[in-house]
């Protein structure tokens, strides 16, 4: 069965650095796209960016380009999300989600950024 | 950026119901385009993908039509199970987009 697992919830403080895992199980994780998707509180669905972990090609939406970075580990089946420095606006529930036509979602990693 | 326009964005029905939603691309992107259904507290599930092509398990109630700028998906006969919120995605060029979801709720 193809699966995407998530890393669990954060709480953090503004300004605090952040890296949220996702890691791919009974597929080839080197042959798929990951996409991260954004869903603020009550808010929709927000495409974020993408990683193809054959070679690290990424894309983001300019929305998210300079704000997050996409990673991924194929040695380790696992694609990351990161902050550097994060904002009370970056809380949210964080999807990642296979192939740019998405066919199958990780559980969700919620992230709350409070002081 | 291509932008996907989805309407209604609520919508009030009834068991039983036949209901659609549309999804207006800004450009066209082929037949790119997948509808996903999001519950309370729950990941996203895809329900049909390349438009037209239903998702494996998903009940036969739900169909795609639509290529180039419109589309649509139609729920044939609501069941109680349906009332969620859906999301068309495109994914022809990046940015892919969502639209801003429609939605479903009983009356």
């Amino acid at each position: 069965e193809v699966q995407l697992v998530q890393s669990g919830a954060e709480v953090k403080k503004p300004g605090e650095s952040l890296k949220i895992s996702c890691k791919g199980f009974g597929y080839s994780f080197t042959s798929s796209w990951i996409a991260w998707v954004r869903q603020m509180p009550g808010k929709g669905l927000e495409w974020m960016g993408i990683i193809y972990p054959g070679d690290s090609d990424t894309r983001y939406s300019p929305s998210f380009q300079g704000q997050v970075t996409i990673s991924a580990d194929r040695s380790i089946s696992t694609a990351y999300l990161q902050w550097s420095s994060l904002k009370a606006s970056d809380t949210a529930m964080y999807y990642c989600a296979r192939q740019g036509a998405i066919d199958v979602w990780g559980q969700g990693t919620t992230v709350t950024v409070s002081s | 950026d291509i932008q996907m326009t989805q309407s209604p964005s609520s919508l009030s029905a009834s068991v039983g119901d036949r209901v659609t939603i549309t999804c207006r691309a800004s450009q066209g992107i082929r037949n790119d385009l997948g509808w996903y259904q999001q519950k309370p507290g729950k990941a996203p599930k895809r329900l049909i993908y390349s438009a037209s092509s239903l998702q494996s398990g998903v009940p036969s109630r739900f169909s795609g039509s639509g290529s180039g700028t419109e589309f649509t998906l139609t729920i044939s006969s609501l069941q109680p199970e349906d009332f969620a919120t859906y999301y068309c995605l495109q994914h022809n060029s990046y940015p892919f987009t969502f639209g801003q979801g429609t939605k479903l709720e009983i009356k």
